[in-house]
């Protein structure tokens, strides 16, 4: 099945600077990429993604770049703000079987925007 | 945006309790349905899918007559955690997925079930 690894598992900024969180993933039918971002007690929300298709994509922000040769995709985030301090999940989309997708989630950064 | 409803948000109960979660689609269609459980610092763990009117698929070492769910409509989920016991405390979020493969996956905001 999927394996997804995420790097780092933690990492703070100077308010200002860019972030940047790797996952590679190891099924190359694997087609889709979402990240997630979870606040403490809340759900993950939807961020940006980017299917296999494109190689990068960007909304005001934050952009994610995807190598799929290489087997690996980035999220960047500039400009960093406070409020973007949270914990970060990377995601592939991949068969399961029985017709079934699901994804399979990266372990997570934790993100710390210090003001 | 998408949004997808989770209730209740947190749940106290005592040992022996059978607890229901609700999971809503409010502005789409859920052909899918996913239910997750959250370790603290931990990464979400899949426990189920569930596709509207048939039988949820349950991942390894999940106990269906444990956590009992239902996709009874294409909006509505709830997940049912049968005779709750201290360790079955944790966070459990669902997430709902529009009508084609290429639909983005969207999550509630989860429910903190605490057992005593």
């Amino acid at each position: 099945g999927e394996n997804v690894e995420q790097h780092p598992s933690t990492l703070s900024v100077q308010e200002g600077d860019s972030a940047v969180i790797k996952c590679t993933y190891s099924d190359s039918a694997s087609n889709y990429f979402p990240w997630y971002k979870q606040e403490l007690g809340k759900g993950p929300q939807l961020i940006i993604d980017i299917r296999s298709n494109v190689g990068e994509k960007k909304d005001q922000r934050i952009a994610v770049t995807l190598n799929k040769t290489a087997k690996h995709f980035s999220l960047h985030i500039t400009e960093t703000q406070p409020e973007d301090s949270a914990v970060y999940f990377c995601a592939a989309l991949a068969y399961s079987g029985a017709g079934s997708y699901q994804l399979t989630f990266g372990k997570g950064t934790k993100l710390s925007v210090i003001p | 945006g998408a949004v997808v409803s989770q209730h209740p948000s947190r749940v106290i109960c005592k040992s022996g309790t059978s607890v229901k979660i609700e999971c809503r689609s409010l502005d789409f269609q859920a052909t899918t349905m996913f239910w997750y459980r959250q370790f603290p610092k931990k990464s979400l763990m899949l426990m189920a899918t569930s596709n509207e009117g048939s039988k949820a698929t349950y991942e390894q070492g999940v106990e269906k007559d444990k956590f009992l769910i239902n996709h009874a409509s294409l909006t509505l989920s709830t997940l049912t955690v049968t005779s709750a016991h201290p360790e079955d405390s944790s966070f459990y979020i669902c997430s709902a997925r529009d009508r084609g493969l290429d639909q983005p996956q969207h999550f509630g905001d989860g429910t903190r079930l605490s057992i005593l």
